[in-house]
């Protein structure tokens, strides 16, 4: 599959900061998008999702921005807490049933 | 029951055994996959079922089989692995509403160490 990358491995934060994760993707075709967050020996957790047909979709803290213009994807935790340390995926549908999975970014809050 | 559950959790083994991974889910899922997880590493899309059906082989190679006995059940077949494969292997689950739709449900991983 084609790579959807992260601009940051790792992103440190100060609790009570909003956090901002972003993630590139490079296949035009995708149009549904998903971000995980991974905890230390868990499965990947869906946060939040958003269609190719959206710019914006907010849920409980999270808000995730698609530019489908420069094919960028961020997710923004507000007032970061230290149980949002984790690692945070994003994932391209390419098919039906073809997700791939970004690089990842390793987000530490820092109490 | 919102769960994937998979089996064993952990799982060490020599580059000539026989063993398999298991995974199952009562959520009336009817797609399921298989990824591969190194450390430090996003998952990677092995294998997918839909409908009990192989749909999707990442060109895995012939020491990984699926089996996908029903709807609930999903199976890893490994046998002559290299200490390369070792890895944490996560199962996941979605319903086949189509594109655009299908969230991922994910088990929390068997980590599997090949000596």
């Amino acid at each position: 599959g084609e790579s959807v990358g992260l601009h940051l491995p790792t992103l440190s934060v100060q609790e009570g900061d909003n956090s901002i994760i972003n993630c590139a993707y490079s296949n035009s075709a995708s149009d549904y998008f998903i971000w995980y967050k991974q905890e230390s020996g868990k499965g990947p957790q869906f946060i939040i999702d958003i269609r190719s047909n959206m710019d914006k979709r907010q849920g409980q803290r999270v808000t995730v921005l698609l530019n489908k213009t420069v094919k960028h994807l961020s997710l923004q935790i507000a007032a970061t807490q230290p149980g949002d340390s984790a690692v945070y995926f994003c994932a391209e549908n390419i098919t039906g049933n073809q997700f791939y999975f970004g690089t990842g970014t390793s987000l530490t809050v820092i109490p | 029951d919102t769960e994937v559950t998979q089996t064993p959790k952990h799982l060490v083994m020599g580059m000539t055994n026989k063993k398999s991974l298991k995974c199952e889910q009562h959520m009336g899922h009817r797609a399921m996959y298989w990824y591969k997880q190194k450390a430090k590493k996003p998952p990677e899309l092995m294998f997918v079922y839909s409908y009990e059906k192989l749909s999707i082989n990442e060109s895995v190679p012939s020491r990984f089989s699926p089996e996908c006995p029903n709807s609930s059940l999903l199976n890893l077949h490994l046998h002559a692995l290299q200490p390369e494969d070792s890895a944490l292997y996560l199962c996941a689950s979605s319903q086949e509403i189509g594109r655009g739709a299908n969230v991922l449900t994910f088990g929390a991983g068997s980590r599997l160490t090949v000596l």
